[in-house]
C-alpha cells in the first residue's frame, strides 16, 4: 500500500477556476502535513503546511485536512495559468527530530486560458 | 533571500565510480536531508541528519550511500560505487529551528553510464 497517494492527473483547469487536489495517507499517527509546488525540472517549493483538522487559508490556497478520514486537500482559488505545475502531497509522522517526510507522486495542474 | 545551494548541478559519471555530491544548507538550520527523484517519478526521501549524526534513513540508503556534515556549512551524500539506476536528480533540503519551512536546493542530476 503506498503511503501517500495522489490523482496523477494531469488536472485541467480554466483560468479563473477552482483547482482542487485531493491527497490520503496511510499511517494513521501522521502529524503534519504539507503541500509544494514543483514545475518542471525545478525542486519542490512549499506552499502550505497544516497540522489541525479543519481548513487553513493562505492568499488564493486553502488546505484542509481531516485525520479521521485521512485525507487533505488543497483548493486553488482564481487558478492562473502560472500554477500550472505538479502538486506534492508530503506527510511527516512528527517524531522528536522531524526525520522522514513521505511524498505523494503528484498531481499535475494544467491551467488553460 | 537565504537559499539552499548545491554543486554540481550536473554530474555523469560511469558505472562502479564513487561521486560525492555536495550541499550548503541555509546557515542557521539544524536539520538536513537528502532526496531523490528519478525522472518522471515520485520524490523518495533518502536520508535525513540532526545534530551530527543520521536521524533516518529509507530502504534506498544503503551501505552504498553515506552522509557527512564535514565542516559547519557543508553537508554531503556519497555513493561509493554508482549502478545505473542511481540515475536521478538528487535533492537537498533543510529546516530551522521554527520547522515551518522545509527548504530544497535546485538539485544535482546524476546520470550514470
Amino acid at each position: 500500500q503506498k503511503e501517500v497517494e495522489q490523482n496523477s492527473g494531469p488536472l485541467s483547469v480554466p483560468e479563473g477556476a477552482i483547482a482542487s487536489l485531493n491527497c490520503t495517507y496511510s499511517d494513521r499517527v501522521s502529524q503534519s502535513f504539507f503541500w509544494y509546488r514543483q514545475y518542471s525540472g525545478k525542486s519542490p517549493e512549499l506552499i502550505m503546511s497544516i497540522y489541525s483538522n479543519g481548513d487553513k487559508e493562505d492568499g488564493r490556497f486553502t488546505a484542509q485536512l481531516n485525520k479521521a478520514s485521512q485525507y487533505v486537500s488543497l483548493l486553488i482559488r482564481d487558478s492562473q495559468p502560472s500554477d500550472s505545475a505538479t502538486y506534492l502531497c508530503a506527510v511527516i509522522r512528527t517524531t522528536d527530530s522531524w526525520g522522514k517526510f513521505q511524498f505523494g507522486a503528484g498531481t499535475q495542474v494544467v491551467v488553460t486560458p | 533571500e537565504p537559499e539552499v545551494t548545491q554543486t554540481p548541478s550536473h554530474q555523469v559519471t560511469q558505472m562502479g565510480q564513487e561521486v560525492i555530491l555536495r550541499c550548503v544548507p541555509i546557515s542557521n538550520h539544524l536539520y538536513f536531508y537528502w532526496y531523490r527523484q528519478i525522472l518522471g517519478q515520485k520524490v523518495e526521501f533518502l536520508v535525513s541528519f540532526y545534530n551530527n549524526e543520521i536521524s533516518e534513513k529509507s530502504e534506498i540508503f544503503d551501505d552504498q550511500f553515506s552522509v557527512e556534515r564535514p565542516d559547519g556549512s557543508n553537508f554531503t551524500l556519497k555513493i561509493r560505487s554508482t549502478k545505473l539506476e542511481d540515475s536521478a536528480m538528487y535533492f537537498c533540503a533543510s529546516i530551522g529551528t521554527g520547522r515551518e519551512t522545509q527548504y530544497f536546493g535546485p538539485g544535482t542530476r546524476l546520470l550514470v553510464l
